[in-house]
């Protein structure tokens, strides 16, 4: 079965600095992978996402994310951190096989807070 | 704007009431997913339509719980009696068709309080 752990639940960094948002999967298959971000009593935006291809995955608003089979990771990071990042990020994988394809498990998430 | 959008935003009801909740999808869209998030959690899965067909529900489908898609195009989340427990954001997604790695487009979700 399909499962992702997201490491710290909340993360600050201030403004300017990398941020790095920690993502480990676990899957039957090869798995694809995403990042959503929510903000705020709003609903998930897809920042980018992993079906196998190039394994360094460039998103939306700089953010980038690197497949790691051996180390079963999908790391988040953006180089450098704007006040507008702050919100909460889900990792996520696809169940890609059978009645329930297409299927998203969810990490628990985590909150960024860039600080000035 | 074409995205998947929910009504309402917020609900507020008394325990025991029943509650029903609405998902428009993107129209082209063939795939709807409810899910379920409450505090301090990533979104579970509910069920999932392909069309007007309900393919798969999840444990925490409870039977009082129950969704539909009547014309495979708009879908409906029902609650009866509703309890405390139930009160949590209920997101909508949809995607197209196809095997691969489509991406699902959320809706900006339903906040249920149950008092």
């Amino acid at each position: 079965a399909q499962s992702v752990t997201q490491l710290g639940s909340h993360v600050s960094v201030s403004e300017g600095a990398l941020v790095l948002l920690r993502c480990n999967y676990s899957s039957s298959v090869p798995p694809y992978l995403f990042w959503y971000v929510q903000y705020p009593n709003q609903g998930l935006q897809l920042l980018l996402k992993y079906t196998s291809a190039a394994t360094l995955v460039k998103g939306i608003n700089g953010f980038e994310a690197e497949f790691k089979k051996s180390e079963t990771s999908f790391h988040l990071t953006k180089p450098s951190a704007h006040m507008s990042d702050a919100a909460e990020y889900f990792c996520a994988v696809s169940d890609n096989r059978g009645s329930t394809l297409g299927r998203l498990y969810f990490g628990r998430g985590t909150q960024l807070t860039v600080w000035p | 704007d074409t995205g998947v959008s929910q009504d309402p935003r917020h609900k507020i009801t008394k325990r025991g009431q029943n509650v029903t909740f609405r998902c428009d999808p993107i129209s082209e869209h063939n795939r709807l997913y409810w899910y379920r998030q409450t505090l301090g959690q990533g979104p579970e899965f509910l069920t999932y339509f392909q069309n007007e067909a309900q393919l798969e529900k999840s444990r925490l489908l409870s039977d009082r719980f129950s969704a539909e898609r009547p014309k495979g195009s708009f879908s409906t989340l029902e609650i009866q009696r509703t309890e405390q427990g139930d009160s949590a954001m209920y997101l909508c997604a949809s995607r197209l068709r196809g095997g691969g790695p489509d991406t699902q487009y959320f809706g900006p979700g339903t906040r249920l309080t149950v008092l």
